[in-house]
């Protein structure tokens, strides 16, 4: 089925360690990002892509690296886990037509434990 | 205060009930989503909104531009319906993909 692929469902880190979360999608869809969604709060913005070769910063990106060398794959690099990203995360993506977005497509996301 | 707010934060129905969700935005936009995130679950976009009314079997979504306003409606509300209801405004800043996010509606429906 077409849509966004991410994985793992469920991590422990330790303290310090590094990881890698990814995602892929297979509709072509240009823009890509990741959310971390923490409870109390809405979801919020870590990093995103608007195409291949090309990323920037969201609201939260301290601690977490992303690259986009293809269309379909945007992994996430936790650097050196701290127990503050301890969260739910999820990728989305979606097409551009003028000065919307459509066709949000999330994936199922990534419960991160930091112990 | 958040650009995007919800009401209520917790809901509960009995099946069967009309339930009404609201979201009230700040901000000038380009279009608002309303989201369905099942307990444990992954994201699900139900409408993209940029005026008037849109309908999807038993849901039902109106957007009022220039109050800011918008309501997400479910009528002969079923336990499957019971989920998180997120409302996201899209700023229409073009490629930038920053969609402002409300903290949800928590809607249980008792049987």
């Amino acid at each position: 089925n077409a849509g966004v692929t991410q994985t793992p469902k469920f991590q422990v880190l330790k303290t310090g360690q590094s990881m890698t979360l990814q995602c892929a999608q297979d509709m072509n869809h240009e823009y890509m990002s990741w959310y971390r969604q923490d409870p109390g709060m809405g979801l919020r913005l870590i990093h995103y892509s608007v195409g291949a070769g090309i990323t920037d910063q969201g609201e939260v990106p301290n601690g977490y690296n992303v690259s986009r060398s293809t269309t379909e794959d945007f992994p996430l690099r936790l650097l050196s886990a701290a127990p503050s990203q301890t969260s739910v995360y999820f990728c989305a993506s979606s097409y551009s037509a003028g000065l919307s977005n459509y066709g949000y497509t999330f994936g199922s996301g990534t419960r991160l434990t930091v112990v | 205060k958040n650009e995007v707010e919800q009401s209520p934060q917790n809901l509960t129905a009995q099946e069967g009930e009309f339930i009404t969700i609201n979201c009230s935005y700040s901000v000038g936009i380009s279009a608002l989503h309303w989201l369905q995130q099942h307990p444990g679950g992954g994201i699900v976009s139900l409408f993209m909104l940029s005026s008037g009314k849109k309908k999807h079997g038993r849901l039902i979504a109106t957007i009022n531009i220039q109050e800011k306003h918008s309501s997400l409606h479910i009528t002969a509300s079923h336990p499957r319906d019971s989920a998180v209801y997120i409302c996201a405004v899209d700023p229409g800043s073009g490629a930038t993909n920053k969609l402002i996010f409300g903290t949800g509606t928590l809607l249980a429906v008792q049987p």
